[in-house]
């Protein structure tokens, strides 16, 4: 997963508490991703970024935010955490003609 | 509605056996597609993708995906499957716009 840094790797938060999980990558890319993963469920985009300045809702925005100041960085803000925001959040960039890199991803338990 | 599903939730193979992961999509046009592997807490991994062009398309660790427009599949296979093969698979389309879309993974078990 070279070239997509996530942080933190593991979380607890108490409910109502917030928090921001980072993504980096160091290669320039304008289109980044956040999805979460679910068991079962396979990975649902959250929101996604086509450069710096400029984000869009996926399919389960809800409860989260973001930002893109720049091309290096893609935050994903959760303001009051829910047990339901229980899950693996992984950052990805798109490198290429249908070429994706994903990071290696945030386990988040809400309690 | 747009969607990619995997129908087999859990699949258990014997080391050494045939492996086949069904993957179906639902879109108007031909999308771009991938698999893509998870091993246990780890991140994903491309093990192939079709965007045109010849419907047979090889990928790392022995697989293979065929595309069939008529049916609206692109199955994975793998002659003979190894323990270390044991994984989560995920199928995943890029139907128009920028965003990966996935099925929900088919978990495969090999025994020995």
């Amino acid at each position: 997963n070279a070239g997509v840094t996530q942080t933190p790797k593991f979380r607890i938060l108490k409910i109502g508490q917030s928090m921001t999980l980072q993504c980096t990558q160091d290669m320039n890319h304008n289109y980044m991703y956040w999805y979460r993963q679910d068991p079962g469920m396979g990975l649902k985009l959250i929101y996604y970024s086509v450069g710096a300045g400029i984000t869009d809702k996926g399919e389960v925005p809800n409860g989260y935010n973001v930002s893109r100041s720049t091309t290096e960085d893609f935050p994903l803000r959760l303001e009051l955490a829910a047990p339901s925001q229980t899950s693996v959040y992984f950052c990805a960039i798109r490198d290429g003609p249908g070429g994706y890199t994903f990071g290696s991803g945030t386990r988040l338990t809400v309690v | 509605a747009q969607s990619v599903t995997q129908p087999d939730i859990h699949i258990t193979v014997s080391e050494g056996a045939s492996l086949e992961l069904r993957c179906n999509y639902s879109y108007g046009a031909t999308p771009y597609l991938f698999w893509y592997v998870q091993s246990p807490g780890q991140g994903l991994q491309l093990l192939l993708k079709y965007f045109s062009g010849d419907t047979l398309v090889q990928g790392i660790k022995g697989f293979e995906a065929e595309f069939k427009r008529s049916q609206s599949s692109f199955n994975l296979r793998k002659p003979s499957v190894h323990w270390s093969d044991a994984a989560e698979y995920f199928c995943a389309v890029i139907p128009s716009g920028y965003a990966l879309n996935f099925g929900k993974g088919t978990s495969l078990l090999v025994t020995p």
